[in-house]
């Protein structure tokens, strides 16, 4: 069974420009989440989809969204980027609802400038 | 908030050698997750622990969820360089809320 795969792997953008990455479960999973990852902040929850509908969400601002289309492959968007928002960015499918056991892709590694 | 503090942040030891990491919070969780991150790659999950007092073992790695589910351990015997990442736990609060994951320990073990 393929795993989740993500996709660009790595991206340079510059301040106030947005960005889209994109996220394929693991087939049969229908619950994919997202996650920031940075060495001060470590691993943080962004937000989790099901069936196409956000169920969870972190604590991050508006800039930051995301949806999930019927095939359950997931896209999120981040807008104005900030020097900030350089991160890895680490897509994980479920099996069911409400995270449980993830399954990571090997995450979109976003730069800044 | 949940949180959940690792220790220690950092380890680097000798193969042979034998190894504790410390997963603490103050809040109570419905089951708590193990992963190890090498770089380049995403987290891949070593074992899931829901009962209070349950230890799993995964060949040289063991697993212990405390008895009031607020704490985990992770021991690992006989440390080889294979072992070397990142290990992140993760706590789940409630079934179907989201994960809350530790600082993470770094470990090295060298040859």
């Amino acid at each position: 069974k393929a795993g989740v795969t993500q996709t660009p792997r790595y991206l340079i953008k510059t301040r106030g420009q947005q960005v889209t990455l994109s996220c394929s479960p693991i087939s049969g999973h229908r619950s994919v989440s997202w996650y920031q990852q940075t060495p001060g902040q470590g691993l943080q929850f962004l937000f989790e989809y099901f069936s196409e509908t956000q169920r969870n969400k972190g604590n991050f601002p508006g800039r930051f969204s995301g949806r999930q289309f019927s095939n359950s492959r997931s896209e999120m968007n981040v807008s104005t980027l900030e020097l900030g928002d350089s991160a890895l960015y680490l897509c994980a499918s479920s099996l069911r609802q409400g995270i449980g056991e993830q399954y990571f892709g090997p995450g979109t590694r976003l730069t800044v400038t | 908030t949940q949180l959940l503090e690792q220790s220690p942040q950092f380890l680097s030891i000798q193969e042979g050698e034998n190894l504790t990491v410390y997963c603490n919070s103050s809040s109570v969780f419905s089951s708590l997750q193990w992963y190890r991150q090498e770089p380049g790659e995403g987290p891949v999950l070593l074992v899931t622990v829901v009962t209070g007092g349950e230890v799993k073992k995964l060949k040289r790695l063991t697993f212990q969820f405390g008895d009031a589910r607020k704490d985990s351990s992770l021991h690992i015997t006989a440390a080889q360089p294979g072992d070397t990442g990142l290990y992140l736990c993760a706590g789940e609060a409630n079934a179907g809320n989201m994960l809350t994951f530790g600082g993470g320990t770094r470990l090295m073990v060298k040859p």
